[in-house]
């Protein structure tokens, strides 16, 4: 049972390059949540779904775009790379019901120069 | 979304138990109590959560307030493995989870 994976694992770009970080679930979740994490700080929510074909803006959602054309998949897409985007980016899933807790990925480590 | 308020750091003995503690005097009925804690170099890993009553499970013990307005996550043995980021989080119904600062815990040997 893989849970939550992304891919890649690690990635450098140049300023304004593209790129798109994937993640998929194997446990038929209706939920999933892009996060990003800096140094030193918690973690901060940069779109979600909540089911298949939708998306929603979290918290720091400018420069990136998601995709969720497959329930088990969820696209973060950075269309052209900032230095500022340098960041640890975890994907997470979980069920409807508010009384789950959520799966996390192992995150991808990006550097942006 | 409803606040959490944790200290920013805790120490604790190897072996001792740990409570871990965390403020929510803004939680609305149907809002859960979740643990979250994340290891060095890790993603985040689900611990335990709660309504109302008290809950264990094999990894901890979560204690909630009679008002609700407090809960408290139980560790009944530290190990060194334990040293993480521990994040309180409320869940509204349907919503997504925003996630505070945490509590760095130190354990020493």
């Amino acid at each position: 049972n893989a849970g939550v994976t992304q891919t890649p694992k690690f990635r450098v770009l140049k300023t304004g390059q593209s790129m798109t970080l994937l993640c998929a679930q194997d446990m038929n979740h209706e939920y999933m949540y892009w996060y990003r994490q800096d140094p030193g700080m918690g973690l901060r929510l940069i779109h979600y779904s909540v089911g298949e074909g939708t998306t929603a803006k979290g918290e720091v959602p400018d420069g990136y775009n998601v995709s969720r054309l497959k329930k088990q998949n969820f696209l973060l897409g950075l269309e052209s790379a900032a230095p500022s985007q340098t960041s640890v980016y975890f994907c997470a899933s979980t069920w409807t019901r508010d009384s789950y807790g959520y799966t996390f990925g192992s995150g991808t480590r990006l550097t942006v120069v | 979304d409803a606040k959490t308020t944790q200290p920013n750091s805790m120490e604790s003995n190897e072996e001792e138990p740990v409570h871990l503690p965390c403020n929510h005097s803004t939680i609305s009925g149907t809002d859960y109590i979740h643990w979250y804690r994340q290891l060095p170099s890790q993603g985040p890993e689900y611990v335990i959560h709660g309504l109302t009553s008290n809950v264990n499970n094999r990894m901890a013990s979560l204690a909630i307030a009679e008002d609700r307005k407090s809960s408290t996550l139980i560790l009944h043995r530290a190990t060194l493995r334990d040293a993480a980021v521990y994040y309180c989080i409320l869940r509204s119904p349907g919503d997504k989870i925003i996630f505070g600062k945490g509590t760095r815990l130190h354990i020493l040997p």
